[in-house]
């Protein structure tokens, strides 16, 4: 497509449960990178693919947090035993090549944990 | 550890007048900067990029300035529309790989 697309673009789910959040990068873009919005906050890297290379998972806040890469192009980013202070929104963003006209950011998914 | 941070976190310009957003840096080592425009409930959008090895760089009604020996970094915006209307962050790219993002300031533009 034409951009980043991500899904769901809300979802509400209950303490303890796991979640799947998707990202469809722009294709032909060989980084992708996650990143969680707190209300009000700036925006908080989580993970970084690039091309077949190790993913930095130097963001992710715990052990429950994983996320993958398929054939390099969508990513599924995991919470188990989602917890309240997960809430957030989590973004989703894809470059070509650093340094060349920054990143493409998908609109997000806002997880409620309830 | 390193990080982005924004001098200002409101900032309210009449229509017609010229915005300047600061930001400052505490990586020497960044060689790239991004500044991003959030509108509610969207994604972050692209504006403009500058490397190190410049100082001064102008696209369509903004103008980003870098000043490395303060390690400071600003967007200005020229003649501001009611559509400017937005968070506007700075990224600083640490290292080769993550983008690393300030609390952002928040633009209103007063008719």
């Amino acid at each position: 497509g034409a951009g980043v697309s991500q899904s769901p673009s809300n979802k509400v789910t209950e303490k303890g449960k796991d979640v799947e959040l998707r990202c469809d990068p722009i294709s032909g873009h060989t980084a992708l990178y996650w990143y969680r919005q707190s209300l009000g906050q700036g925006l908080e890297f989580l993970i970084y693919f690039q091309g077949n290379s190790a993913p930095d998972k130097s963001g992710l806040p715990s052990d429950r947090f994983s996320a993958e890469r398929t054939g390099g192009s969508v990513s599924t980013l995991t919470i188990q035993r989602t917890q309240q202070e997960d809430s957030a929104v989590y973004l989703c963003a894809s470059s070509f090549h650093r340094g060349q006209g920054g990143y493409t950011f998908g609109s997000g998914t806002r997880l409620t944990v309830v | 550890g390193e990080s982005v941070g924004l001098h200002l976190p409101t900032l309210s310009v009449q229509e017609g007048d010229n915005s300047i957003i600061n930001c400052a840096y505490s990586n020497s080592a960044s060689d790239y900067f991004i500044w991003y425009k959030q509108e509610s409930g969207k994604g972050p959008q692209f504006i403009i990029d500058i490397r190190s090895n410049m100082d001064k760089r102008q696209g369509q009604r903004v103008t980003v300035l870098l000043n490395k020996t303060v390690k400071h970094l600003s967007l200005q915006i020229a003649a501001t529309q009611p559509g400017d209307s937005a968070v506007y962050f700075c990224a600083e790219n640490e290292g080769a790989q993550k983008l690393v993002f300030g609390q952002g300031t928040r633009l209103t533009i007063n008719p």
